[in-house]
């Protein structure tokens, strides 16, 4: 079975660019977190959505927003970019523990 | 809140030697605690949790880590490191939420093997 995919592996932006980074998660999985791994940290919540509805969001600006599609996939878009939204942005999909993708890593330049 | 505790961001060992990684934790309710490994340029790879059966867990790569309710402790160790463990290792705590979990990670501890 495919693991928690993730889309662009690799991605540079402008400051005041807007980027959207994918998630496909686990077959059979309904949540989807999103996480953001600034270097030399552990990776901090964001979003969290099940069955399409946003059921939790840490302390990130209104400029991070997500949505979780019908076939369970995710979006994370992240407006007006800085310099310091620099980081591993993780996926994970969770039924019987949290799984985690490979992450995409977004520059901002 | 819950939050987690990794002492020592470097932990230096020689092949064969015993490893021991240190996680404390905050919790106001029982918790789940994990810990998470990451390769360079990596996601997370779950190495094994702790969710209230037994208080020593096995996990994989022969890691265990031993959850000490008194000492608020989930420390991970392997008896003898190999070239391979060298990475970066997370402890985790799950925090449920109005509703929901969602995990807290400590700042993570990089582990270095040596010949």
């Amino acid at each position: 079975d495919a693991g928690v995919t993730q889309s662009p592996t690799h991605l540079i932006k402008t400051r005041g660019q807007h980027v959207t980074l994918r998630c496909s998660p686990i077959s059979g999985h309904k949540s989807v977190s999103w996480y953001q791994q600034v270097l030399g940290q552990g990776p901090q919540f964001i979003f969290q959505y099940y069955e399409k509805e946003e059921r939790g969001r840490g302390n990130f600006p209104d400029r991070f927003s997500a949505r979780q599609f019908p076939n369970y996939s995710s979006e994370l878009n992240v407006n007006a970019l800085l310099l310091g939204d620099s980081a591993l942005y993780l996926c994970a999909s969770s039924l019987y523990g949290v799984f985690f993708g490979q992450g995409t890593r977004l520059t901002v330049v | 809140a819950q939050s987690v505790t990794q002492l020592g961001s470097h932990v230096s060992v020689s092949e064969g030697a015993l490893v021991l990684l240190r996680c404390n934790y905050s919790s106001s309710v029982p918790p789940y605690l994990f810990w998470y490994v990451q390769y360079p340029n990596q996601g997370l790879q779950l190495l094994l949790k702790y969710t209230s059966a037994a208080t020593l867990v096995k996990g994989i790569n022969g890691f265990e880590a031993e959850f000490k309710k008194s000492e608020t402790s989930f420390h991970l160790t392997k008896p003898s490191a190999h070239m391979s463990d060298a990475a970066e290792y997370f402890c985790a705590v799950s925090s449920l939420i109005s509703g929901y979990s969602t995990l807290t990670f400590g700042k993570g501890t990089m582990l270095l093997v040596s010949p």
